[in-house]
């Protein structure tokens, strides 16, 4: 059971919007604004693709963004594209001994 | 252009150790903490280990803690993972990742395979 939850699996087409939640507590996402956000295509390493709620390294498209409100930091993707399709890890510092939490991961499907 | 090259990865039996090693380059490596993260078959992401840049102070996931230990050799621009007692739940991909100020990761690695059998 992974420390921060996300939901198993989102779906749009081509050219809509969709949103990925991350669920922690005031030990992680809650207390901090270190949460970031990774893309992983099958057989490839992840991705950095939000980092510190809401900041895109440089090379990331602007169709991505992050927020948070309270507990719960969110992935938006805009734009739907085809390579958009993979798996999304939210991750965050926390305050307990394990100092990186990782979200399950959710599964993006562009219909 | 950055790079993070694991290796050491291999099939060990269940108690058995392993030492994985990672090669970095195209950056100035004794400037960053550098970490292990892990990824069991179809599973998500364990962050395991994390080392400072100097490699004076190490970090680790309650479920590797007295089991693997985390070293560097800014020298050498190498980061390892000594991996003693392993259990069928360490079977994983294990990647490098470059660490960045509060625990993102900007670069990663392709990852090295590490399978344990009994």
């Amino acid at each position: 059971q992974s420390a921060l939850t996300q939901p198993a699996s989102v779906s749009g087409s081509p050219g809509q919007s969709i949103t990925i939640s991350c669920s922690g507590t005031s030990s992680d996402v809650g207390d901090y604004n270190y949460v970031s956000w990774y893309q992983q295509h099958p057989g490839k390493a992840p991705k950095l693709m939000i980092y510190e709620v809401s900041n895109r390294p440089s090379g990331v498209s602007n169709r991505f963004s992050g927020s948070k409100s309270g507990n719960t930091a969110s992935l938006t993707i805009s734009g739907l594209q085809a390579d958009d399709e993979g798996d999304y890890y939210c991750s965050s510092y926390t305050s307990r001994t394990t100092l990186v939490v990782f979200g399950g991961g959710t599964k993006l499907t562009v219909l | 252009e950055v790079q993070l090259v694991e290796s050491g990865g291999g099939l060990v039996k269940t108690g058995g150790s392993l030492r994985l090693s990672c090669a970095a380059s195209g950056f100035t490596f004794s400037g960053y903490s550098m970490n292990w993260v892990r990824q069991a078959p179809g599973k998500g992401l364990e962050w395991v280990s994390s080392t400072t840049s100097s490699g004076s102070y190490t970090y680790y996931a309650d479920s590797v803690k007295g089991r693997f230990t985390i070293s560097r050799d800014n020298a050498k621009n190498s980061l390892y993972l000594q991996m003693n007692s392993l259990r069928g739940e360490d079977a994983a991909v294990y990647y490098c990742a470059r660490q960045r100020d509060w625990y993102y990761f900007d670069y990663w690695g392709q990852g090295t395979l590490v399978t344990v059998s009994s």
